[in-house]
């Protein structure tokens, strides 16, 4: 079945510079993407989302990109600390549906003092 | 951000016993809860849709009758592992739907490692 997927498992980055995590969506259906980082013994925690009919959005820090043509979604994390290396998931759904996130494979990200 | 409580946060048990997770949404009403299984480095595995008021939908593959979940209000959904074996450990997260402002949130409880002796 359609899926979303991680190109990189691992990602290890050095503190202060940018981070780039990117993730494949193959549901051309799916309007609703959501980013979430999961720190080693957590639960999921939401960073940023964006819809389909935007192309970029930004939060504290955080960048998540959009690109349908190819169906491809990225997180870009600014000065990269510490306290960001966990696991980054990306998740699509069709928003007004009953249909539950689809989640892709996850990335570490490790950052180095 | 929403926050959703999940308890306990860890539980040891012997094997044959049945355990109780709570999971709840602390500041939103949630008509839709989910319950995922995640193994180690691997990502979240849907186990069932818990809707408000009727049944909860299971994934292909998962025993409805050894995991039991009851959502009887807005706010609180749980999932029973009943007569749990080894293989049922594993770390179980709830998540809860926010739907308001249009949006289709889904906050995520902190988890709940169970170990099963």
């Amino acid at each position: 079945g359609e899926s979303v997927g991680l190109h990189l498992p691992t990602l290890s980055v050095q503190e202060g510079d940018n981070s780039i995590i990117n993730c494949a969506y193959s549901n051309s259906a799916s309007d609703y993407f959501i980013w979430y980082k999961q720190e080693s013994g957590k639960g999921p925690q939401f960073i940023i989302d964006i819809r389909s009919n935007m192309d970029k959005r930004q939060g504290q820090r955080v960048t998540v990109l959009l690109n349908k043509t190819v169906k491809h979604l990225s997180l870009q994390i600014a000065a990269t600390q510490p306290g960001d290396s966990a696991v980054y998931f990306c998740a699509e759904t069709l928003s007004g549906s009953a249909r539950q996130l689809t989640f892709g494979s996850g990335t570490q990200l490790t950052v180095l003092p | 951000g929403a926050v959703v409580s999940q308890h306990p946060s860890r539980v040891i048990c012997k094997s044959g016993t049945s355990v109780k997770i709570e999971c709840r949404s602390l500041d939103f009403q949630a008509t839709t809860m989910f319950w995922y299984r995640q193994f180690p480095k691997q990502s979240l595995m849907l186990m069932a849709t818990s809707n408000e008021g009727s049944k909860a939908t299971y994934e292909q593959g998962v025993e409805k009758d050894k995991f039991l979940i009851n959502h009887a209000s807005l706010t609180l959904s749980t999932l029973t592992v009943t007569s749990a074996h080894p293989e049922d450990s594993s770390f179980y997260i709830c998540s809860a739907r926010d739907r308001t402002g249009g949006r289709a949130i889904q906050y995520f409880g902190a988890g709940t490692r169970l170990s099963v002796l």
